[in-house]
Parts: C-alpha cells; sequence; structure tokens
C-alpha cells in the first residue's frame, strides 16, 4: 500500500550534536506533519508544512516541506537531552483516501 | 478543559477474554481513530472513523471491533481472535480526515 518512508529508524547522539530525520512518500502530498512523543507518553503535533519548499522553525528544529511535496526533513541543532523521544512524520496522500499516513518513527537517544 | 481521555492507563486480562478500551473526546472532532504501538515501533492504524455510525477498517483490524454511536466516543473491544494483544493502545482525534490528530495518554493492555 502507500507508505510513507521514514528513516533513520534510530539514532543515538552525544549531547549538542546535531540531529536529522527524513520522510519520504512515493506519492505527492497535500501536506505533512510532524510529531514527537516522549518516551512513555503519547504523540503530541509540532507543525504542519503545506507549501511545496516550505520551511519553518521552532527554536531549535527546522521543519523542511520537498519541492516536489514527496519528502520532509526535520533538523535538531545542537540536542538537548529534552530531545529525546520518536519523531514521527504523517502526509496527506493526493491521491486515496483522506487520511494521515504515520512514518515508522525515528528514536533520538542522547548521551548526555 | 478540553482534551481526549483514555482509560484506563494499565489494564491487564486472561487469554482469551474480550476487553473494551474506552476513549472520549470533547473537542466537538468529527474524525476518531485507534492505533497500535508495539515497544520501539510506530503506529500502526487498526480503525478509524470519520463521522458518527460509520467506520472504516486500518491496517491491522483483524481482531478487532470499534464502534462510533457517539460523536464523542469510540471504544475499541480487543476480541479474543486477536492473537497478540499485549500492545499499547492509543486513540486520536482530529476536525477533519487528514487534520492534526490529538492523542489521547494511551492504554497498555497486558493479556497473561
Amino acid at each position: 500500500g502507500q507508505q510513507v518512508m521514514q528513516i533513520p529508524q534510530y539514532q543515538h547522539v552525544q549531547e549538542g550534536e546535531d540531529f536529522t530525520t527524513y520522510c519520504n512518500s512515493s506519492t505527492t502530498l497535500s501536506n505533512i506533519q510532524w510529531y514527537k512523543q516522549r518516551p512513555g507518553g503519547h504523540p503530541v503535533f509540532l507543525i504542519q508544512l503545506v507549501k511545496s519548499g516550505e520551511v519553518k522553525k521552532q527554536k531549535r528544529l527546522t521543519f523542511q516541506f520537498g519541492e516536489a511535496k514527496k519528502n520532509s526533513s526535520l533538523h535538531i541543532t545542537a540536542t538537548q537531552t529534552t530531545d529525546v523521544g520518536t519523531y514521527f512524520c504523517a502526509g496527506e496522500l493526493i491521491q486515496g483516501a483522506q487520511k494521515l499516513v504515520f512514518g515508522q518513527g525515528t528514536r533520538l537517544t542522547i548521551n548526555p | 478543559d478540553g482534551g481526549i481521555t483514555q482509560s484506563p492507563k494499565y489494564l491487564f486480562r486472561k487469554e482469551g477474554q474480550n476487553v473494551t478500551l474506552s476513549c472520549e473526546q470533547n473537542l466537538n472532532h468529527d474524525a476518531m481513530y485507534w492505533y497500535r504501538q508495539d515497544p520501539g515501533q510506530g503506529l500502526r492504524l487498526i480503525y478509524y472513523s470519520q463521522i458518527v455510525n460509520d467506520f472504516q477498517k486500518g491496517d491491522i483490524a483483524e481482531g478487532y471491533s470499534v464502534s462510533r454511536e457517539k460523536k464523542e466516543s469510540f471504544p475499541l473491544t480487543v476480541t479474543s481472535a486477536q492473537k497478540n494483544p499485549t500492545a499499547f493502545y492509543l486513540c486520536a482525534s482530529s476536525r477533519g480526515a487528514a487534520d492534526t490528530q490529538y492523542f489521547g495518554p494511551g492504554t497498555r493492555l497486558t493479556v497473561l
């Protein structure tokens, strides 16, 4: 079926290092959303990107939506221990059922 | 205080028993969802409902059943036909089918 692929599955960094997770779809997306799930918690909405080539920032987090609207990335600059968790992308496919399709998530662990 | 609630937080059942997980929202959202999450894994869609009295199967509906008799409520029954029911179950709601999803705190089900 139609999927949204996310890489890497796991990433371990030293505190202060940067981190990036990538989200790719074989199908054009209407929009893409990013969520964060802290260990033991539930996913929480971070941001939504809608326009081709859009870039949004939230403090140390930078979100990008590709020109073709088939990929997206989340980049964290100078990670802190509070960034630990699993980051999910979720895309609405232009073709097919109107619903969000979640990526598998990237689990970020940080060595203080 | 608006939000989405799930109860109970932890649930233990004996093998062969059906069990119903509760999900209630007071956000006036039309769409509601059930996801299953296994340790260290992503979100897998079980069922979703875009409107009262209607619901659709997700990717892993076998062994589960739902109802949507009220806008606020979307209970999930894990039947004895579900071969490996021990997991973390997350309920979510959104205004529309592909809008931002708000997740409940989840129910950890353990089948002994």
